[in-house]
């Protein structure tokens, strides 16, 4: 079955370490996102990709990194410089073909929290 | 800029009554507009969407919504509800004649529960 893979499901941080999120989709999309999930909050946008080796900073891109290598891989590295890393952390794919109107699929996150 | 909110966080309905999730949106021209279905601690899943036509969606599950673009709403009904329709539910926007035009901004969600 198609679908986006997310991993680790928990993921701990110690003080001062960069942690890397993976995300890997295999239903050929073009587009892929990272988003933050918060309590009581709508998803934030961090990163996202619409093509091979190209990105851009969303809404809180700040101590955060991605690559886009593969059309199918886009980690997440949550670097030391963010300070409030705890949340529930969501990547999801589009097939977008201009025009903007395909649904997201979504991967089944990775909860982070800080020992 | 593009904005979404949902007004409820909360919305209690008994099972096999109607069920009306709320969302109003604001977008500088013509919306594209989302709904999806959280269960704890799962991504997202897509229910329904409203891109250009009728203004009653139906999607999965037996969920449909209703585009009313006078009052600016989109919001998510069913005729008969669940128990296993418990969960939180997100409304999203993306306004099609503005730059990002791939961003979608999400709702804080209203979360659901169907008393047995």
């Amino acid at each position: 079955d198609g679908g986006i893979t997310q991993s680790p499901k928990y993921l701990f941080r110690k003080e001062g370490q960069n942690v890397t999120l993976s995300c890997e989709q295999n239903l050929n999309h073009d587009a892929m996102y990272w988003y933050r999930q918060d309590p009581g909050q709508g998803l934030r946008l961090i990163y996202y990709s619409q093509i091979v080796n190209d990105f851009q900073k969303g809404d809180i891109a700040e101590g955060y990194s991605v690559s886009r290598e593969k059309k199918e891989s886009f980690p997440l590295t949550v670097t030391s410089a963010q300070k409030n890393p705890t949340a529930f952390y969501l990547c999801a794919s589009s097939k977008e073909q201009g025009k903007g109107n395909q649904p997201q699929h979504f991967g089944d996150g990775t909860r982070l929290s800080i020992l | 800029a593009q904005s979404v909110a949902q007004p409820e966080d909360q919305v209690n309905v008994a099972e096999g009554n109607p069920l009306t999730v709320k969302c109003t949106y604001s977008v500088s021209g013509n919306p594209y507009l989302f709904w999806y279905v959280q269960y704890p601690n799962r991504g997202l899943q897509f229910l329904l969407k409203y891109i250009t036509g009728d203004n009653l969606v139906k999607g999965s599950y037996g969920f449909e919504a209703e585009f009313n673009k006078s009052q600016t709403s989109f919001h998510l009904k069913k005729p008969s509800a669940l128990v296993s329709d418990s969960a939180l539910y997100v409304c999203a926007v993306r306004d099609i004649s503005g730059a990002g035009s791939y961003q979608l901004t999400f709702g804080k969600g209203t979360k659901l529960s169907v008393i047995p």
